[in-house]
């Protein structure tokens, strides 16, 4: 079935360092695939998104490209500020399905000032 | 974008009681999801649960464990029964914002549940 595999482990790292989060999927199809950001004490939210091979997500500084040959989507940011710790999540859903979404486990960042 | 209102926000009970959570959305969607979140875990959908029909369990949930109701398009709750420690857990409900079209679910601020 349709999975999400995360590197493993918390994230430590200073302010303004360059931050990358691994993630590779398998599916079946194409999928649309999704980075979701959980503040503390807070629910999910959409970080960014990309529906098909090569296209580019986007926001507050974080950037992930869908690359169909390597069967990624990794996260990354030039720059962390300590407002950017939280933990992150890769997410895929597989249109012609049920359209649920299959969840990596997350990776916790912290920034450190 | 729909926005979401999940209450309780967070609750501790004694084992061997229910507790209900409510969801509320601005809009009326056709699907909503209910996810749960175990401590240090990613999250795994319960069911999905569609106005005017039975919700749709995922393997290892039961409707007797965790009973869903979905009276109208903007609302829907979801019941954990005879709760035990082990359903110690983050409860979000989402809804579908248009998968079809690319877009993510929006997820609710989450009921983070403690048995005792």
């Amino acid at each position: 079935g349709d999975s999400v595999t995360q590197m493993e482990g918390p994230v430590t790292l200073s302010e303004e360092a360059f931050l990358t989060i691994n993630c590779t999927y398998t599916a079946t199809g194409y999928p649309s695939l999704f980075w979701y950001v959980q503040y503390p004490g807070e629910g999910l939210q959409l970080l960014l998104k990309a529906t098909k091979a090569d296209d580019k997500g986007s926001n507050k500084g974080f950037e992930a490209t869908y690359r169909k040959e390597t069967t990624s989507f990794h996260l990354e940011k030039g720059s962390v500020q300590v407002s950017d710790s939280a933990v992150y999540f890769c997410a895929l859903s597989a249109l012609g399905g049920n359209n649920r979404l299959a969840f990596g486990k997350g990776n916790q960042v912290v920034v450190i000032p | 974008s729909a926005v979401i209102s999940q209450k309780p926000s967070r609750d501790i009970c004694q084992r061997g009681t229910s507790l209900t959570i409510q969801c509320q959305v601005d809009s009326q969607v056709t699907m909503m999801f209910w996810y749960r979140q175990q401590p240090g875990q990613s999250l795994t959908l319960i069911a999905t649960a569609n106005q005017g029909s039975e919700a749709t369990y995922e393997s290892g949930f039961v409707i007797d464990k965790f009973p869903i109701s979905r009276p109208n398009l903007t609302f829907s709750t979801l019941t954990v029964s005879n709760m035990s420690p082990e359903d110690s857990s983050i409860y979000l409900c989402s809804v579908d914002r248009g998968m079809r079209q690319g877009y993510g679910y929006t997820f609710g601020s989450g009921t983070r549940l403690t048995v005792v």
